[in-house]
């Protein structure tokens, strides 16, 4: 599976869109991207997936840009609920996840 | 949706018993789960995939013997941590993929905390 990049952290106002990004310049063609996120003792939680077209659900906007090589998840308006370490990983989706160390979002009142 | 139970949640037990955490899939079938490992202040670490029928394969450095693997129905994989020691202490966590290959999304149980005293 394809290496992602992302920053460390991020900080995030309560109700304001959360801009995260992610790096995946060595994605192939058959590779999706994966996001989740796992709030402090709990589970990793699915949030969104795509291959090249962007995506929407209640929780949350995927942009891929057209060479595939980057990625921007969004939570149009950011609750403190939200604070947790989110995933984005690229993955032939039902092969194994590769974790990497994330973005730590923090969202402040 | 899918969804994957973990059991139990939290465990504390002496050095040198055995820990069997259980993983279930709910409401779909999985010929395949995958087990990871999460150390404190660490990104989750696959440990090894649990194949229906089949032996589990485990990624290197993961012991066999230590951490054992039953995968003996289409809705249950087990990972039995056997004379558990200090060092095993962390979260422990399960995911399955739907069946039939595909896109869509794993989903993660709720993990084990295992402390081994």
């Amino acid at each position: 599976d394809a290496k992602t990049t992302q920053p460390p952290s991020m900080d995030c106002a309560e109700g304001r869109a959360a801009n995260l990004p992610c790096n995946h310049s060595t994605i192939s063609g058959n590779e999706y991207v994966y996001w989740y996120r796992q709030i402090h003792s709990q589970g990793p939680q699915y949030i969104i997936h795509g291959l090249k077209n962007n995506e929407t659900n209640e929780m949350a906007s995927l942009i891929i840009t057209e060479d595939r090589k980057s990625s921007t998840l969004i939570l149009p308006h950011a609750t403190l609920r939200d604070t947790a370490v989110y995933y984005c990983i690229v993955s032939r989706g039902y092969s194994t996840l590769t974790f990497g160390k994330g973005t730590m979002l923090l969202v402040s009142p | 949706g899918a969804v994957v139970s973990q059991h139990p949640s939290w465990v504390i037990c002496k050095s040198g018993t055995s820990v069997k955490i259980e993983c279930r899939s709910l409401d779909f079938q999985a010929t395949t789960m995958f087990w990871y490992r999460q150390f404190p202040k660490q990104s989750l670490m696959l440990m090894a995939t649990s194949n229906e029928g089949s032996k589990a394969t485990y990624e290197q450095g993961v012991e066999k013997d230590k951490f054992l693997i039953n995968h003996a129905s289409l809705t249950l994989s087990t990972l039995t941590v056997t004379s558990a020691h200090p060092e095993d202490s962390s979260f422990y966590i399960c995911s399955a993929p739907p069946g039939g290959g595909g896109n869509q999304p794993q989903h993660f149980g709720d993990g084990t905390r295992l402390s081994i005293l």
